[in-house]
């Protein structure tokens, strides 16, 4: 049961267009969304969150947005540059389910960012 | 500061050899520690969380084993490895009781032939 799903495998986007990244959920219990950012041969860095309290948080070039009616949330990435290029993952949690801390993650979008 | 480290960063071994990764945490205390695999098209999957020594919870069923015999120190193991075992093995942590996230060691890339 993937709870998490990013549906599209890849993307492509020229250097200073928007990047729009998109993942649903299913399980309503998660009240914290996250989006990582993954080079190969690296673990993940942290990039962004929203918390279900909020539809929208903005960090620089970074924009998540969240529908939680839909379950649906998105990144944007304007303007986009090569150094973008990456596999971003979404991720979810249910913080009122006890201190575990646990992500359940969605199977990664891998964008590249062309000159 | 705090950070978090996972060795060997690359191991290939034979079907049926034992495995042991391990994972370490510095400058923090009583963390929670994590275990994810990331397969072929398979995303980022959970295996293991432990909230304190001794504790281990699994995710899914599997080969592989956990262990926490030390505060800092996250385990993983199998006795006898699949083919399906091979992928890219990451640790993480919760940062402290008041994050959200969690951060990654940088990983160990495990083949199985």
């Amino acid at each position: 049961d993937q709870q998490v799903k990013q549906n599209s495998p890849s993307l492509s986007v020229q250097e200073g267009r928007i990047s729009i990244l998109n993942c649903d959920y299913t399980n309503s219990m998660f009240d914290y969304f996250l989006w990582y950012k993954k080079y190969p041969a690296e673990g993940p860095t942290f990039l962004i969150s929203i918390s279900s309290i909020k539809d929208k948080n903005e960090d620089g070039r970074f924009t998540v947005f969240l529908n939680k009616s839909a379950k649906h949330l998105s990144l944007h990435i304007v303007p986009s540059q090569p150094g973008d290029s990456a596999v971003y993952f979404c991720a979810a949690s249910d913080r009122g389910s006890g201190n575990t801390g646990k992500l359940i993650f969605g199977q990664g979008t891998t964008l590249q960012v062309k000159p | 500061s705090q950070t978090i480290h996972q060795w060997p960063a690359t191991l290939v071994q034979p079907v049926g050899s034992p495995l042991s990764l391990e994972c370490t945490v510095e400058g923090t205390s009583n963390p929670n520690l994590y275990w994810y695999r990331q397969a072929a098209g398979r995303g980022l999957q959970l295996l293991f969380y432990s909230v304190g020594i001794g504790q281990i919870s699994s995710e899914v069923p599997q080969n592989l084993s956990a262990s926490r015999p030390q505060d800092r120190q996250f385990i993983l193991s199998s006795k006898k490895l699949l083919l399906s075992d091979s992928g890219f093995y990451l640790c993480a942590w919760n940062g402290g009781p008041a994050t959200g996230e969690l951060f990654f060691g940088e990983g160990s890339r495990l083949t199985v032939l």
